[in-house]
């Protein structure tokens, strides 16, 4: 079945440097790729997306990629505060499915 | 709106006992699941809804229960609660299938812990 990987399993950047996290999927028939953004205590909230007809999308600070071929998509945060500390989850799903499929996660530290 | 809301927030329970985790959303979306993720761990499905009345089971779903009778509400049952089931349970929901590209709304989680 389809199957998400992610790495790495935790991050820890100075403050004010970029955060790369990595995501390779198994389902060529994927489409649409989320990113989540965990905070302690709380539940997961969308913070970018991409379909597979894009290859980039930006907001801000944070960006993600997308390598249909490789079959790889990656979140970019540059400029890394305190506040984007948390736990970053990609996921992916695919036309007509009703469920999607999460990575294991990333835990992002910024130190001051 | 208030989204998706769940309750309790913290429950201990012992093992052997039952208890109902509840979830209801307002925002008329159709699509609801049910996670667990267990500390450092990634979500894994339990069980999901299409709609209401219709139900189905997701990667995990021994020692659970479900249904769906209104849109709105989503509860999920635990009988005979072991301490494997000790985790932190999300409800979400989505206006349509994820295959829709629809983004998945979660609540705050309810942290469950069975002695």
């Amino acid at each position: 079945g389809e199957n998400v990987e992610q790495h790495p399993s935790t991050l820890s950047v100075q403050e004010g440097d970029s955060a790369v996290i990595k995501c390779t999927y198994s389902d060529s028939a994927s489409n649409y790729f989320p990113w989540y953004k965990q905070e302690l205590g709380k539940g997961p909230q969308l913070i970018i997306d991409i379909r597979s007809n894009v290859g980039e999308k930006k907001d801000q600070r944070i960006a993600v990629t997308l390598n249909k071929t490789a079959k790889h998509f990656s979140l970019h945060i540059t400029e890394t505060q305190p506040e984007d500390s948390a736990v970053y989850f990609c996921a992916a799903s695919k036309r007509s499915a009703s469920k999607i499929i999460f990575g294991s996660g990333t835990r992002l530290s910024i130190r001051p | 709106n208030a989204g998706v809301t769940q309750t309790p927030k913290f429950h201990i329970l012992k093992i052997g006992q039952s208890m109902t985790l509840q979830c209801t959303q307002d925002m008329n979306h159709n699509y609801m699941y049910w996670y667990r993720q267990d500390p450092g761990m990634g979500l894994k499905l339990i069980y999901y809804s299409v709609g209401a009345g219709i139900t189905d089971k997701g990667e995990v779903p021994n020692g659970y229960n479900v249904s769906r009778s209104t849109t709105e509400d989503f509860p999920l049952r635990l009988e005979l609660a072991a301490p494997s089931q000790t985790s932190v349970y999300f409800c979400a929901s989505s206006y349509s299938g994820q295959g829709s590209n629809s983004p998945l709304h979660f609540g705050n989680g309810t942290r469950l812990t069975v002695t």
